[in-house]
């Protein structure tokens, strides 16, 4: 299957702090991508979809100013948490699709682990 | 309001026997449903999709079965393996929205 990295897998920051986590699909081209986030036991929640080249769009109450996307190119989106809080502590994942046409499979990334002191 | 449900406590089987797990929606109308396996600290990994219009999938040691008039979908795994054990998510995709929407995840755990 294809992959996706993503870089870093852990981060530690203080509050107030900006963070950059970086998703590469490695093998094929993500015309389109995810960002989701997990907290503890609990399901991932899509955050935004992201288009290459496009604004992304964002989760009913995901706030757009704090959570920076930017799909630059077919293989590769990052997400900039500005002005990161102890809340924002979270486990980030990124998903890729070909086309992110409905059903298409996504393949995700490893997760990066955010924790904010 | 819209619900994917899948059973939040852990499912201990003995190595061997098939593992059923079970997702459950309302206020959807999936064209596509998808399971996905989660280890510990790591992202999804995608393992069957079927669609609307088909009632069985196998893949392997895999089936899936979609009953949209049960709104349910079974997942199971034959001559499970200690190996098996993970989080298994269901997802699906809403008609006219290309994101996935996960349940909660059931774990699963084979006991040698």
């Amino acid at each position: 299957g294809a992959v996706v990295s993503q870089h870093p897998s852990r981060v530690i920051c203080k509050s107030g702090t900006s963070v950059k986590i970086e998703c590469r699909s490695l093998d094929f081209q993500a015309t389109t991508m995810f960002w989701y986030r997990q907290f503890p036991k609990q399901s991932l929640m899509l955050m935004a979809t992201s288009n290459e080249g496009s604004k992304a769009t964002y989760e009913q109450g995901v706030e757009k100013d704090k959570f920076l996307i930017n799909h630059a190119s077919l293989t590769l989106s990052t997400l900039t948490v500005t002005s990161a809080h102890p809340e924002d502590s979270s486990f980030y994942i990124c998903s890729g699709s070909g086309s992110g046409g409905p059903g298409e499979t996504q393949y995700f990334g490893p997760g990066t682990r955010l924790l904010v002191l | 309001s819209q619900k994917i449900e899948q059973n939040s406590e852990a499912l201990n089987i003995q190595e061997g026997k098939t593992a059923t797990l079970t997702c459950n929606y309302t206020n959807y109308s999936p064209a596509y449903l998808q399971w996905y396996r989660q280890d510990p600290g790591r992202g999804p990994v995608f393992l069957l999709l079927i669609r609307e219009n088909e009632k069985e999938k196998r893949k392997e040691r895999l089936k899936v079965t979609f009953d949209t008039t049960l709104k349910q979908s079974l997942f199971h795994i034959t001559a499970s393996q200690p190996a098996d054990s993970a989080t298994y998510l269901c997802a699906l995709t809403d008609t006219g929205r290309r994101a996935l929407t996960f349940g909660s995840g059931t774990r699963l755990q084979v006991q040698p």
